[in-house]
């Protein structure tokens, strides 16, 4: 049972648009920054998304986070197939003084 | 370009140790934290550990506190994970990860390929 709650799996259809929620608490996201991380089978996660919003160099800005009170989202525009892999929030949790990850969402486009 | 290669992991014993270490290149190794991160076959991520920039602080998951113990050498640009009475629980692949500052609840910035741990008799 993860500390951050996410859907197991989302869909939609190519140049759609997608959600990926991740839910928490007061100790942890709604106190602490946000990170989006984005893995391909077989292989390391790649982050995506750090401070809730903020995307790294060489990331389109196809992809977006943004956060409210104990929740983060994660939106994909313009969807491609190249994008279906598992996607995961991740932050601090000061009560438990641990990195805390949600369980993961599958992406799957149509 | 920043790297990390994981090195160490193998098939044990359950109740054996083993010593995971992390070859860190392209980043000023002593100015960040570090940390240990895995997934289970077919599982999510789990933190399992951090460490300070100069090791004064380390962290733990529940799931791991008293047997695995964290450590780096800032010297040799290494991060290491001792692992003691290792359980079928604990197979897993192991990432060894960059925070983003000077201490491990900044996020995690860049992983490695992992290292592949798998506990059985």
């Amino acid at each position: 049972q993860s500390v951050l709650t996410q859907p197991p799996s989302v869909s939609a259809a190519p140049g759609q648009k997608v959600t990926i929620s991740c839910s928490g608490s007061s100790s942890n996201i709604g106190n602490n920054y946000v990170s989006w991380y984005q893995q391909f089978p077989g292989t390391a996660p790649k982050l995506l998304i750090y401070d809730n919003n903020k995307r790294p160099s060489g990331i389109p800005d196809r992809f977006s986070g943004s956060k409210s009170g104990t929740s983060a989202t994660l939106d994909i525009t313009g969807l491609q197939t190249g994008d279906e892999a598992d996607y995961y929030c991740g932050t601090w949790d000061s009560s438990l003084s641990a990195v805390v990850f949600g369980g993961g969402t599958k992406l799957t486009v149509l | 370009e920043v790297q990390l290669l994981e090195s160490g992991g193998g098939l044990v014993q359950p109740g054996r140790s083993l010593r995971l270490s992390c070859a860190a290149s392209g980043f000023t190794f002593d100015d960040f934290a570090m940390h240990w991160v895995r997934q289970a076959p077919g599982k999510g991520l789990e933190w399992v550990s951090g460490i300070t920039w100069n090791s004064g602080t380390m962290g733990y998951a529940d799931s791991v506190k008293g047997r695995f113990t964290i450590s780096r050498d800032n010297a040799k640009n290494s991060l290491y994970l001792q692992m003691n009475s290792l359980r079928t629980e604990d197979t897993a692949l192991y990432y060894c990860a960059k925070a983003s500052g000077r201490y491990y609840y900044y996020n995690v910035d860049v992983w490695g390929q992992g290292t592949t741990v798998t506990v059985s008799s």
